[in-house]
């Protein structure tokens, strides 16, 4: 079955720290990859997706995710975390000829002072 | 980029009652929109998808009888929840997809938190 999972439910990071968050996918066909942030009670917005062109993915805010296909993975990283970067981050899957959406379970990012 | 509203963004009503959320694509035509529910520290899950003049499609486990769905339009989507419970408390939010281009993604709402009372 075609899941996807966000090891670590909660990641603290101090201001300036480098920001690493996990995603991996389980799926027999590479997918459509896409990480999203969302802020208190409001929607989701797009960082970044992967669409099988170039394995590593700019997205906004500094952010970026490298696609590791033998890895199954697409882990969300960005240089140096700002206060502005804390909210929850989902990791989410969709394959072609569709435009549902297979969502991790989220991590939420704590940014120290 | 294109731009989802959903409407209301917080609302609260009484056990028993039917509340209607709106989801409308501001600046383009969404010919699919999607449904889904966040619990409390969950993911999203998907409730169900509705093409435009067509009935919704909904995933396992959700009661189409409870979560009317209509998409009368190309720009509006809403979902009505019957008879609302307390357990029917949660966040939802609403995607939309048109052609606006060949690399277009769904654009999401900005969700709608319901607290049944």
């Amino acid at each position: 079955a075609q899941s996807v999972t966000q090891l670590g439910s909660h990641v603290s990071v101090s201001e300036g720290a480098l920001v690493l968050l996990r995603c991996n996918y389980s799926s027999s066909v590479p997918p459509y990859l896409f990480w999203y942030v969302q802020y208190p009670n409001q929607g989701l917005q797009l960082l970044l997706k992967y669409t099988s062109a170039a394995t590593l993915v700019k997205g906004i805010n500094g952010f970026e995710a490298e696609f590791k296909k033998s890895e199954t993975s697409f882990h969300l990283t960005k240089p140096s975390a700002h206060m502005s970067d804390a909210a929850e981050y989902f990791c989410a899957v969709r394959f072609s000829g569709t435009y549902k959406y297979i969502f991790g379970t989220g991590t939420r990012l704590k940014v120290l002072a | 980029g294109a731009v989802v509203s959903q409407h209301p963004s917080r609302v609260i009503c009484k056990s028993g009652t039917s509340v209607k959320i709106e989801c409308r694509s501001l600046d383009f035509q969404a010919t699919t929109m999607f449904w889904y529910r966040q619990f409390p520290k969950q993911s999203l899950m998907l409730m169900a998808t509705s093409n435009e003049g067509s009935k919704a499609t909904y995933e396992q486990g959700v009661e189409k009888d409870k979560f009317l769905i209509n998409h009368a339009s190309l720009t509006l989507s809403t979902l009505t929840v019957t008879s609302a419970h307390p357990e029917d408390s949660s966040f939802y939010i609403c995607s939309a997809r048109g052609y606006i281009d060949k690399n277009t993604e769904a654009f999401f709402g900005q969700g709608t938190r319901l607290t049944v009372v």
